[in-house]
């Protein structure tokens, strides 16, 4: 089955600075790879995804890329804000299990003001 | 409000017993997911259902069982059989039986084993 693995597990940046994320996934049929964002005590949201016939995608501050042929995809976040703090999460879907997401272990990011 | 609505908030349980997690949905969506939250291990899927009376295992199903009677509930039980049942749990729903589209998830539900 779909294994996602990501890094780092923690990152700590200055407010304005850019933050990255990266996860790789392991089934190449895969096609849909999303990434949420959950808030201390609160439940995990989306903030953007990309399906695999897409390069990059952007929205505001925040942008993803993937490289199907690494089978890998990143998030980058820039010009950082106290309100960025949070844990991120990616996620695979699309493999040979039809339905099922499944997600990396998180990065817990921290933006110093 | 549309929703999904999981309970208890908080669960206190003797070890060997048997515990079940409410998880509702008014969204009308198909697919239905259990999550486990552990610190340092992400979400991880226990079992996830694509439409009613059909569920499939996820990667950490072992010592868990499910239904899906209603297009709308979809609980979780905790067995006895669960080595390591202490966790926060993660209910969600997707609008369609795709490979796409949204997770809404639940607030949570946390379990405690004493």
């Amino acid at each position: 089955g779909e294994n996602v693995e990501q890094h780092p597990s923690t990152l700590s940046v200055q407010e304005g600075d850019s933050a990255v994320i990266k996860c790789t996934y392991s089934d190449s049929a895969s096609n849909y790879f999303p990434w949420y964002k959950q808030e201390l005590g609160k439940r995990p949201q989306l903030i953007i995804d990309i399906r695999s016939n897409v390069g990059e995608k952007k929205d505001q501050r925040i942008a993803v890329t993937l490289n199907k042929t690494a089978k890998h995809f990143s998030l980058h976040i820039t010009e950082t804000q106290p309100e960025d703090s949070a844990v991120y999460f990616c996620a695979a879907s699309g493999g040979t299990s039809y339905g099922k997401l499944t997600f990396g272990q998180g990065t817990i990011l921290t933006v110093h003001p | 409000d549309g929703g999904i609505t999981q309970s208890p908030k908080y669960l206190f349980r003797k070890e060997g017993q048997n515990v079940t997690l409410s998880c509702e949905q008014n969204l009308n969506h198909d697919a239905m997911y259990w999550y486990r939250q552990d610190p340092g291990q992400g979400l991880r899927l226990i079992y996830y259902s694509q439409i009613v009376n059909d569920f499939q295992k996820g990667d950490i199903a072992e010592g868990y069982s499910v239904s899906r009677e209603k297009k709308e509930s979809f609980p979780l039980t905790v067995t006895s059989a669960q080595k390591n049942p202490t966790a926060f749990y993660l209910c969600a729903s997707r609008r369609d039986r795709v490979n796409t589209g949204e997770l809404f998830f639940g607030e949570g539900s946390r379990l405690t084993v004493l």
